[in-house]
């Protein structure tokens, strides 16, 4: 079965531009959850999604950043206009069900990752 | 605030010998943990968890312990393995759910000859 695919893999953006990364999520999964990976903060939850409805974006940043669920196979975060501290890798997980419980070994399932760098 | 700390950035350990990545939390009412793996341009993986309710989980050669009354947790590898050289990441669940994941800052693990 295919995992979680994100692209673009890699990103190198001006300052200013708006950058969409995107997700497909594992097919049959109904929670969607979006990722920054920092030095300073390690993984940081954005948003998460169930069932294609926002559930807690208390952790995106600031109006800039934008999220959504479409479909159930597919959901964008979107920085716009983008600056040089949004610089991170953003990645992209889910799991089968709303707060899959994951004490039993079940888990949430991460995606490779979108390497964006603003310069 | 970081209710996950993971105070040590990297960890250097000779092939054989044991690792031992520590994990702080802040947040009493943190229930299930769990270590997710990172390799080089790859997303975490699942590696090993733990109820709140037990102090030991063990599986092959990883091994979780909890500590609740110090609020720390650690990750044994015995014996290491080059393989095991990877970015390791301490999570807390409120509830035992997915939406409710917090993690560290990671530890990074090299593992050398």
């Amino acid at each position: 079965d295919a995992g979680v695919i994100q692209s673009p893999r890699h990103e190198v953006t001006e300052m200013g531009q708006e950058v969409t990364l995107r997700c497909k999520p594992i097919s049959g999964h109904n929670s969607l959850f979006w990722y920054r990976q920092t030095m300073m903060r390690g993984l940081e939850l954005l948003i998460y999604f169930n069932n294609n409805v926002p559930i807690d974006d208390s952790g995106m940043p600031e109006d800039r950043f934008s999220a959504k669920m479409p479909n159930a196979s597919f959901s964008t975060l979107k920085i716009q206009p983008s600056e040089p501290r949004d610089s991170a890798v953003y990645f992209c997980a889910s799991s089968p069900g709303q707060g899959a419980f994951v004490g039993s070994g079940n888990t949430i399932y991460f995606g490779e990752g979108s390497w964006l760098t603003v310069v | 605030d970081q209710q996950v700390k993971q105070n040590s950035p990297s960890l250097s350990v000779q092939e054989g010998r044991i690792s031992i990545l520590n994990c702080d939390y802040t947040n009493s009412m943190f229930d299930y943990f769990l270590w997710y793996k990172k390799y080089p341009a790859e997303g975490p993986t699942f590696l090993i968890s733990i109820s709140s309710i037990k102090d030991k989980n063990e599986d092959g050669r990883f091994t979780v312990f909890l500590n609740k009354s110090a609020k720390h947790l650690s990750l044994h590898i015995v014996p290491s393995q080059p393989g095991d050289s990877a970015v390791y990441f301490c999570a807390a669940s409120l509830t035992g759910t997915a939406s409710k994941l917090t993690f560290g800052t990671g530890t990074r693990l090299q593992v050398t000859l």
